[in-house]
């Protein structure tokens, strides 16, 4: 099956910085990449996805990118605030049947 | 506010007990799932279903069964909980179709002692 590799683990960045996390995925198939925040305490929340047909996708602070050739995609958050600590999860899923694969998480602390 | 409503926040149960966890969803949503969390693990999944009495082994279904007998409701079975089954669960459910992001409940920190 799929395999979503996810780095860092941890990351802490001071308020107003850029953020950065990646994941990689195996399965070329994959074509829909989900990205979910967890604050304490409260399920993962979809914040932010792309389709395999996009390269780019941006939400105002946050955007995505996805690399097909090299199998990586990422997560952006521009000028960080206290509430965007949490924990992000990114995902893959080859679209048929929605079986998810999730990365293992990474903890971002901002600190003000 | 559509939602994924599961019933407990916190659960502590003894060795060998069988435990339930339910999850509700108020979308129509056809997918149903259940994960469990564990630190550095991420999310594993456990089961799901595609539709009312239709289930599928996840990645992880030793010592589990579910059981879906109405499309808003998909329930996850302890058969006799162990330690190794601490662990936060959490619930999601989406829409059938090309792909869509899931929607989750806020998850059930079960506690076996």
């Amino acid at each position: 099956g799929e395999n979503v590799e996810q780095h860092p683990s941890t990351l802490s960045v001071q308020e107003g910085d850029s953020a950065v996390i990646k994941c990689t995925y195996s399965d070329s198939a994959s074509n829909y990449f989900p990205w979910y925040k967890q604050e304490l305490g409260k399920g993962p929340q979809l914040i932010i996805d792309i389709r395999s047909n996009v390269g780019e996708k941006k939400d105002q602070r946050i955007a995505v990118t996805l690399n097909k050739t090299a199998k990586h995609f990422s997560l952006h958050i521009t000028e960080t605030q206290p509430e965007d600590s949490a924990v992000y999860f990114c995902a893959a899923s080859m679209g048929t049947g929605n079986q998810f694969y999730f990365g293992t998480g990474t903890s971002l602390t901002v600190i003000p | 506010d559509v939602k994924v409503t599961q019933s407990s926040r916190y659960l502590v149960k003894r060795t060998g007990e069988k435990v339930f966890l339910e999850c509700v969803q108020d979308m129509d949503h056809e997918n149903m799932f259940w994960y469990r969390q564990d630190p550095g693990l991420g999310l594993r999944l456990i089961y799901f279903s595609y539709d009312v009495k239709m289930k599928e082994k996840g990645d992880i279904p030793e010592g589990y069964s579910v059981s879906r007998e109405k499309k808003e409701r998909f329930s996850l079975i302890l058969e006799s909980a162990s330690t190794n089954q601490t662990s936060m669960y959490l619930c999601a459910s989406s829409l059938v179709g090309t792909a869509y992001g899931y929607t989750f409940g806020s998850g059930t920190r079960l506690t076996v002692v």
